[in-house]
């Protein structure tokens, strides 16, 4: 059972330019959470989603930033005309249905912004 | 609000030291704490949990008591080994999201 997948694992992206940071969750999983990591702080919460559904967005910037987890597919997170303080590392985790207290964390996209 | 304060690293000790990563949340209801521990280069991995008071999580040698009194959860290894050089989070979660602490950097020198 392969865990979380996050791809790609390094994007590099000029100021203006979009990034789309995409996961995939655990087989099984219908519920992902989207993480940013900034450099030498811990991890901030974004967004939770279950499949074509938001359930809590309360920690996504107002603009910009949008994810969204189809029926089908990875979920996306995209962040629209990137700036350098979006650099950073974005993690996935995704959990089994009803268990949202216990999280499997992919890899990590690390997004630097030139 | 939910929230972590754990202790500002980073933390350096030699093989075989004790290990004591201070951590205190605050929360409405009953949250689940955990710790999380992460390798360069790598994501997050759940190290331990605790789901309701007095409870104890334990792995590799770490362990954590639920400490409802004092809103506590700290994190404590007997003698730490090189391999636990990484970076060490603490979190609750009460709903949907789970919130982190800031980490702690541990560097276990031979």
């Amino acid at each position: 059972n392969a865990g979380v997948m996050q791809n790609p694992r390094h994007l590099v992206r000029r100021r203006g330019q979009e990034a789309r940071l995409r996961c995939s969750p655990m087989k099984g999983h219908s519920h992902v959470y989207w993480y940013r990591q900034l450099p030498e702080e811990g991890l901030k919460f974004m967004v939770y989603l279950q499949k074509e559904n938001i359930i809590d967005e309360s920690g996504m910037p107002k603009e910009r930033f949008s994810a969204e987890f189809p029926k089908e597919g990875p979920s996306i997170l995209r962040i629209q005309q990137v700036v350098r303080g979006d650099s950073a590392a974005y993690f996935c985790a995704s959990s089994p249905r009803g268990s949202p207290d216990t999280q499997y964390f992919g890899p990590g996209t690390r997004l630097t912004v030139l | 609000g939910n929230s972590v304060t754990q202790m500002e690293g980073p933390v350096t000790l030699s093989e075989e030291a004790f290990l004591t990563i201070n951590c205190t949340y605050t929360a409405t209801g009953y949250p689940s704490l955990f710790w999380y521990v992460q390798y360069p280069g790598e994501g997050l991995q759940l190290l331990l949990k605790a789901t309701k008071a007095d409870d104890k999580g334990s792995n590799k040698g770490f362990e954590a008591t639920y400490r409802k009194e004092t809103t506590s959860f700290h994190l404590e290894k007997g003698s730490v080994q090189v391999s636990d050089s990484a970076v060490y989070f603490c979190a609750l979660t009460t709903n949907n999201d789970m919130r982190f602490g800031a980490g702690t950097r541990l560097t276990v020198k031979p």
